[in-house]
C-alpha cells in the first residue's frame, strides 16, 4: 500500500533555531497534507500540495511539494515552544470512491525554551 | 461555526463488551471519517461515509462497524472488545469537494481493560 517515510521521526531543537522535516513515498503522489498534533490533541490541519514544485508558506512554515511528487518537506523558521507536537504529512487517496489519508509515523519535535 | 464534536470524552470497556462512539460532523460537510490512533503511531483510517453510504474501509475486523444519519452525524460501532482496541478513536469530517483537508474532532479514548 502507499506509505510515506517520514525523517527524522523526532527532532530537539533550541527555540530559535530552524528545522526541516521530510516526508518520502516511493510512489507518486496526487496530493500532500500536513497535519499538526499538539500532546494530547488531535490533528489539525496545516496545508494541503497538490502542484508539483509547490511552496507554500505560513507564517514561519514553509511546505514544499517535490518535483517529481514523490517527497515532501516542512521548515520551521526560528522555532518556538509553540511549534512543540507530532507534524504528520499525510497523501490523500481515492480509493473507491472514497478520500482517506494515509498517515505515517510522524515526526515528534520538541522545544528546549 | 463549531467544530467536530464527538462523545463520549473518555471510555473504559472490559474484553468482550461492546461500545458506541458518536461524531457529529462541521456543519455543512457531508462525509465522515473515523480513525483509530494507537499511543506513538499516526491514525488509521477506518471507514469513510458520505450521504450515508460507506465509501471506504481500511484494514479493521468486522468486528468495527459503523453509520451515518440523516443529518450527517455517525457512530462507530466495535464489538467484542480486545485489549488492543485500547486507542483515541477520532472523527474527521471534510467537505468532499475534491480536496482531501479533514478536520478532526477531540476523539474519544478507549481504554479496554
Amino acid at each position: 500500500g502507499q506509505q510515506v517515510m517520514q525523517i527524522p521521526q523526532y527532532q530537539h531543537v533550541q527555540e530559535g533555531e530552524d528545522f526541516t522535516t521530510y516526508c518520502n513515498s516511493s510512489t507518486t503522489l496526487s496530493n500532500i497534507q500536513w497535519y499538526k498534533q499538539r500532546p494530547g490533541g488531535h490533528p489539525v490541519f496545516l496545508i494541503q500540495l497538490v502542484k508539483s514544485g509547490e511552496v507554500k508558506k505560513q507564517k514561519r512554515l514553509t511546505f514544499q511539494f517535490g518535483e517529481a511528487k514523490k517527497n515532501s518537506s516542512l521548515h520551521i523558521t526560528a522555532t518556538q515552544t509553540t511549534d512543540v507536537g507530532t507534524y504528520f504529512c499525510a497523501p490523500g487517496k481515492t480509493q473507491g470512491g472514497s478520500e482517506k489519508l494515509v498517515f505515517g509515523k510522524g515526526m515528534k519535535l520538541t522545544v528546549n525554551p | 461555526d463549531a467544530g467536530v464534536t464527538q462523545s463520549p470524552t473518555h471510555l473504559i470497556k472490559t474484553r468482550g463488551q461492546h461500545v458506541t462512539l458518536r461524531c457529529s460532523p462541521i456543519s455543512g460537510h457531508k462525509s465522515v471519517s473515523w480513525y483509530q490512533q494507537v499511543l506513538g503511531q499516526g491514525p488509521q483510517f477506518i471507514f469513510q461515509y458520505y450521504e450515508k453510504e460507506e465509501r471506504g474501509r481500511g484494514n479493521f475486523p468486522d468486528r468495527f462497524s459503523a453509520r451515518q444519519f440523516p443529518n450527517y452525524s455517525s457512530e462507530l460501532n466495535v464489538n467484542a472488545l480486545l485489549l488492543g482496541d485500547s486507542a483515541l478513536y477520532l472523527c474527521a469530517s471534510s467537505p468532499w469537494d475534491g480536496t482531501y483537508e479533514q478536520y478532526f474532532g477531540p476523539g474519544t479514548r478507549l481504554t479496554v481493560t
